[in-house]
């Protein structure tokens, strides 16, 4: 069975700091690599998605990928309580059909 | 454009009772998913549609069938529900099955009593 594993917090950081979320997975062979937001009550909404090692930079978010240490994490710069929600981590299986999501990471940011 | 949506919003059931979650899009997209959604356990996949005239089950596809109707509409269908179904439902949609953008529904609240 292939996982996705995310620390499931609270994550709990003040108005304008950096709020880190991690994620790794364990199929060597996934490609693609999703942050997806869920504000309490809502369905989940892509924020971002990665394809390759490195970063990937946009507006406030910051996705990093490291295929090698099977890692993916998401930075979100000058945090706005406008950012507390549950942010959950996707990968796509090796045949590219669907998605495979970890348990999501619940952030808190305080005014 | 009302991109995914789904009915009902809310529904309560008996255990051994049937029904069917609806879904629509109007994005013109081949895929479609249903997804479940428990406390601590994350999305987990159903079935799913790569395109319209195939299904194929997901990581949890026990006590569902599901309905690929037309190019828009994909259903979900309980046999007969059970207490462990209680769960928020989803169902999304892409382009195709290799793209990597899902849109999702507002979901559906179901409790089985």
């Amino acid at each position: 069975q292939k996982e996705v594993e995310q620390n499931s917090g609270p994550l709990s950081v003040p108005e304008g700091a950096i709020a880190s979320l991690n994620c790794t997975y364990s199929d060597r062979g996934s490609q693609s690599f999703f942050w997806y937001r869920q504000y309490s009550g809502k369905s989940p909404e892509l924020i971002m998605f990665i394809y390759s090692n490195g970063d990937k930079e946009d507006g406030r978010f910051t996705a990093q990928l490291n295929k090698a240490s099977q890692y993916v994490s998401l930075l979100i710069r000058d945090s706005q309580p406008s950012d507390s929600a549950t942010y959950l981590c996707a990968v796509k299986n090796q045949a590219g059909t669907a998605l495979i999501f970890g348990k999501g990471t619940t952030l808190s940011v305080s005014s | 454009n009302a991109g995914v949506t789904q009915t009902p919003k809310f529904q309560v059931l008996k255990t051994g009772q049937s029904m069917t979650l609806q879904c629509a899009q109007d994005m013109n997209h081949n895929s479609m998913y249903w997804y479940r959604q428990d406390p601590g356990m994350g999305l987990r996949l159903i079935y799913y549609s790569a395109s319209e005239g195939t299904t194929d089950k997901g990581e949890v596809p026990n006590g569902y069938n599901v309905s690929r109707l037309n190019k828009r509409e994909f259903s979900l269908r309980l046999e007969s529900a059970a207490p462990s179904q209680t769960s928020v439902y989803f169902c999304a949609s892409s382009v195709g099955p290799t793209e990597d953008t899902q849109y999702f529904g507002p979901g559906t609240r179901l409790t089985v009593l």
